[in-house]
């Protein structure tokens, strides 16, 4: 069965261009949560979809957004790069609500602004 | 407010010595969760394991064992007689029943391990 896949694995930005960062979930899975990596910042929560809806998100700007799909994949969305939006992104997935059930990490898609 | 510590940033050890990797959280949840993840150079947080506020008993899987302590709010975990595969960032994180902040997993910062020959 496959796990979480992102797509790019790889992404090269200028500063102040848009990013778009595609995850599709775990078969079964319908909640899908984002990640930053930032270098120094350590793992920090972006955003948490479920049934197509925005359920949580992190202390992040509003540039910072992203939708679900009726076939729960996602896209997560950053406007207006700044250099500091250079990071790993990684997508998850679980079961339905997230209280409880094992978050599934993807290989994660490693944004560069410069 | 939720938080986890790893006050290791770096351990470094020889081949198939036993290795404990410490990990300290904050909740006032009666009820949450804790994980361990590992986070090899490509970069995936692969689960390695979950558990449950109400379940106390350690836990052994092959080399890696568990040790959860509610009275000292520590999880830590040992990799026995480690290899040159178990190099990688380990992230312990705690999730709570709380349905406003149920949704995120509040991570630890990491602690590397480098194991050598």
């Amino acid at each position: 069965e496959a796990g979480v896949t992102q797509s790019p694995t790889h992404l090269i930005k200028t500063r102040g261009q848009q990013a778009t960062l595609r995850c599709s979930p775990i078969s079964g899975h319908t909640s899908v949560y984002w990640y930053q990596q930032a270098l120094g910042l350590g793992l920090q929560f972006l955003l948490w979809y479920d049934e197509g809806e925005e359920r949580n998100r992190g202390n992040f700007p509003p540039r910072f957004s992203g939708r679900q799909f009726p076939n729960y994949s996602s896209e997560l969305n950053v406007n207006a790069l700044e250099l500091e939006d250079s990071a790993l992104y990684l997508c998850a997935s679980s079961l339905a609500g997230p209280s409880g059930n094992t978050i599934y990490f993807g290989e994660g898609s490693w944004l560069t602004v410069v | 407010a939720q938080k986890v510590t790893q006050a290791q940033t770096e351990i470094s050890v020889v081949e198939k010595e036993d290795v404990t990797l410490d990990c300290v959280y904050e909740t006032r949840d009666t009820t949450y969760y804790l994980f361990w993840y590992k986070q090899p150079p490509s970069g995936e947080l692969v689960f390695l394991i979950r558990r449950n506020s109400f379940d106390e008993q350690n836990e052994i899987s092959g080399r890696y064992s568990w040790n959860f302590q509610k009275s000292t709010s520590s999880f830590n975990f040992t990799i026995t007689a480690s290899q040159v595969v178990d190099s990688a960032v380990y992230f312990c994180a705690l999730s709570e029943q709380n349905t406003g902040t149920a949704s995120k997993l509040t991570f630890g910062t990491g602690t590397r391990l480098q194991v050598t020959l």
